[in-house]
């Protein structure tokens, strides 16, 4: 059974750019969250996706995005970046709304 | 919104003692999830609570569901080097679509 898998695990962006982060979810999982980690801080809900739809979001600007393919795999967008959006990304799978399993993280630099 | 306040930020603790920390939360919750966070991975579940009063151990882990449902505790009983890291207390109300709120964490340091 695989885990949930992140890419890039590092990158750094400038102000402006935009970027997309990849998530790989657990076999057998069909729901997928994005959370914001800030340093120091616990993690932050973005939005879920289930059956390729976003069926839940937290306080995050439009310019936060994603999608979710067939196979249950997903990405997440940000748009216009600043440099608040400086943070450790988790993307969190599921069977519904139990034992989330998360990965290890995207960590995006912006400057 | 939600907020959860966890206690304590952090802890400094010799190697054998027992630990606890807490959660509280303005909001009732269903379902009270402990997660331990190492540096530069996630949060790993450690024990996951669905019912008002539950106690749950995980080894030498046990928490606890509060009976008011804006609550939970963990206990680590004869801690050791390795339990070194973040643990995150985590709150999730039935029908939130993955919405779990989470604590700030409690880091623990643990002298050999």
């Amino acid at each position: 059974e695989t885990g949930v898998t992140q890419s890039p695990t590092h990158l750094i962006k400038t102000r402006g750019q935009q970027v997309t982060l990849r998530c790989s979810s657990q076999s057998g999982h069909n729901t997928v969250s994005w959370y914001q980690q800030a340093l120091g801080q616990g993690p932050q809900f973005i939005f879920q996706y289930y059956r390729e739809e976003e069926n839940g979001r937290g306080n995050f600007p439009p310019r936060f995005s994603g999608l979710q393919f067939p196979n249950y795999s997903s990405e997440l967008n940000v748009n216009a970046l600043e440099l608040d959006d400086s943070a450790l990304y988790l993307c969190a799978s599921s069977w519904g709304a139990v034992s989330y399993t998360f990965g290890s993280g995207t960590r995006l630099t912006v400057v | 919104g939600q907020q959860l306040n966890q206690s304590p930020q952090s802890m400094f603790i010799q190697e054998g003692e027992d630990v606890s920390m807490n959660c509280t939360s303005s909001s009732i919750f269903n379902t009270w999830l402990w997660y331990k966070q190492d540096p530069g991975e996630g949060p790993v579940l450690l024990i996951a609570l669905y019912k008002a009063g539950e106690l749950t151990s995980n080894g030498r882990l046990t928490a606890q569901f509060g009976i008011t449902r804006k609550d939970s505790f963990l206990n680590i009983s004869a801690s050791i080097p390795s339990d070194v890291g973040i643990y995150f207390c985590a709150g999730q109300i039935d029908g939130s679509q993955g919405n779990l709120i989470f604590g700030k964490g409690t880091k623990l340091s643990v002298k050999p």
